[in-house]
């Protein structure tokens, strides 16, 4: 199993508070990436992370910030937590992207609850 | 904007059956698609790449087929075992990876 662990499992926090969650890899992958799952969507891309500070926003960004000042770990931040921020997050990691034979290696998962 | 289906979102089969489960795509320019396991409050694991020069995979019981030019992939799985229950997602690799919503299979002994 790919090196990927994401802090904490489970967190629960009330609208209005900042939550970082952590997601740590040893396998000095390139690209790095946060992902949310809520039922009915599959999951979705946050933000990725292409290098040390090279971040770019996925289609469900807002209300997200990221940092990855190490190749090893890569920061979400919510600002301002709200309700339909209750979701499952996932860290993935892949080596590259747009490769044919790319694919990428997911943590186990922070599950959310904004009360 | 690349979109990706699944059908059915769910499926219940008894064991030693066999079984498809199919995913569609709208847009043909991928560098592959895989198909994923992931077991209840786990992450994803990888089970099968096609590159997108390839036509299909095998690694034991699952065998993947992979038609760009309709936009479309079959996961067949032989005789399936209840250990096989999970959720089965599809993804496509663009200038991102982008993913299904998955079929909830339940095998049943």
């Amino acid at each position: 199993d790919a090196g990927i662990t994401q802090s904490p499992r489970h967190k629960v926090t009330e609208t209005g508070t900042p939550v970082t969650l952590r997601c740590h890899q040893t396998e000095n992958h390139r690209y790095m990436y946060w992902y949310r799952q809520d039922p009915g969507h599959g999951l979705r891309l946050i933000h990725y992370s292409y290098g040390v500070k090279d971040t770019d926003k996925g289609e469900v960004s807002d209300g997200y910030s990221v940092s990855r000042s190490k190749t090893e770990d890569f920061l979400l931040t919510l600002e301002s937590a709200t309700s339909s921020q209750t979701s499952v997050y996932f860290c993935a990691i892949s080596e590259s992207i747009a490769e044919t034979q790319e694919t990428q290696y997911f943590g186990p998962g922070t599950r959310l609850l904004v009360l | 904007k690349q979109e990706v289906t699944q059908i059915p979102a769910a499926l219940s089969v008894p064991e030693g059956e066999n079984l498809v489960l199919n995913c569609s795509f709208t847009d043909s320019a991928i560098y592959n698609l895989q198909w994923f396991r992931q077991d209840p409050g786990k992450g994803l694991t990888s089970l099968l790449l096609i590159q997108s020069s390839q036509r299909e995979q095998t690694s034991g019981r699952l065998n993947a087929s992979l038609d760009k030019s309709s936009g479309r992939s079959t996961l067949y799985i032989a005789a399936s075992q209840p250990g096989d229950s999970a959720t089965y997602l599809c993804a496509v690799t663009g200038n991102q990876f982008y993913f299904g919503t998955g079929t909830s299979l339940t095998v049943i002994p």
